[in-house]
């Protein structure tokens, strides 16, 4: 059975760096094909994809907000870890990380979802 | 970059009804589409990838449809845990990149 669960800050100050812990069991990240990915959603509105790490230690960003985001494994310990840096109130919401496998030789859709984790900027 | 727009915003339906939910892409993504379900407070459910295939353990009532710019979700006579929030989502190939629209909330008329 395959889980995820993000954790970090619940508050985090105007202009610092968020770094927000994927843990997931069931899966290695080191296996072929899979992937890992965090998406974010402000309250009330939908949501938006971030970033995504393979099992080969590939990384992909949302073009909007790379300039800011940092992606990283940790396959002894089974993390995903994703730093945001220049945080604003903007930023302000849930941010879940999800398991992508791939499927008919794609890697399309995110199948299993961690519960989230609020964040709020604020001063 | 990639736009996806749904329509309608809201939808209210009675439990029963048929119902079709449309996705409309800013270009041809062929049939990367994906559908999530969101209920309040929950995190996102996959319910449909590749544009038609259902995902484990999805009801046959949901189904999938469409290719190139337009996509539709439909559910076949509505139950009441099929009221939340749907988006749609595309995936394009190289550069990886994923795109949701802005969601449909299903509402109990």
């Amino acid at each position: 059975q395959i889980t995820l669960k993000e954790s970090g800050p619940t508050l985090v100050n105007p202009t610092q760096t968020l770094t927000l812990t994927c843990s997931f069991s069931g899966f290695s990240l080191s296996t072929s094909g899979v992937g890992v990915g965090w998406i974010r959603q402000p309250p009330g509105k939908a949501l938006e994809w971030l970033a995504l790490i393979y099992w080969d230690d590939d990384k992909v960003y949302n073009p909007s907000l790379k300039s800011r985001l940092t992606i990283s494994k940790d396959t002894s310990e089974d993390q995903v870890v994703l730093r945001m840096t220049n945080m604003d109130p903007v930023d302000t919401g849930t941010y879940y990380c999800a398991h992508l496998p791939m499927i008919r030789g794609v890697m399309d859709a995110f199948d299993i979802w961690g519960q989230g984790t609020m964040v709020t900027v604020s001063s | 970059e990639i736009v996806m727009t749904q329509s309608p915003a809201t939808l209210s339906v009675a439990p029963g009804e048929r119902v079709t939910l449309s996705c409309r892409a800013s270009e041809s993504i062929s049939t990367n589409l994906v559908w999530y379900q969101q209920k309040p407070g929950q995190a996102p459910r996959l319910l449909i990838y590749g544009a038609y295939t259902r995902a484990t353990g999805i009801p046959a009532r949901f189904s999938g449809s469409g290719s190139g710019t337009e996509f539709t979700l439909t559910i076949s006579s509505l139950q009441s845990e099929d009221f939340a929030v749907y988006y749609c989502q595309q995936f394009k190939n190289w550069p990886p990149m994923y795109t949701f629209g802005q969601g449909t909330k299903l509402e109990i008329k």
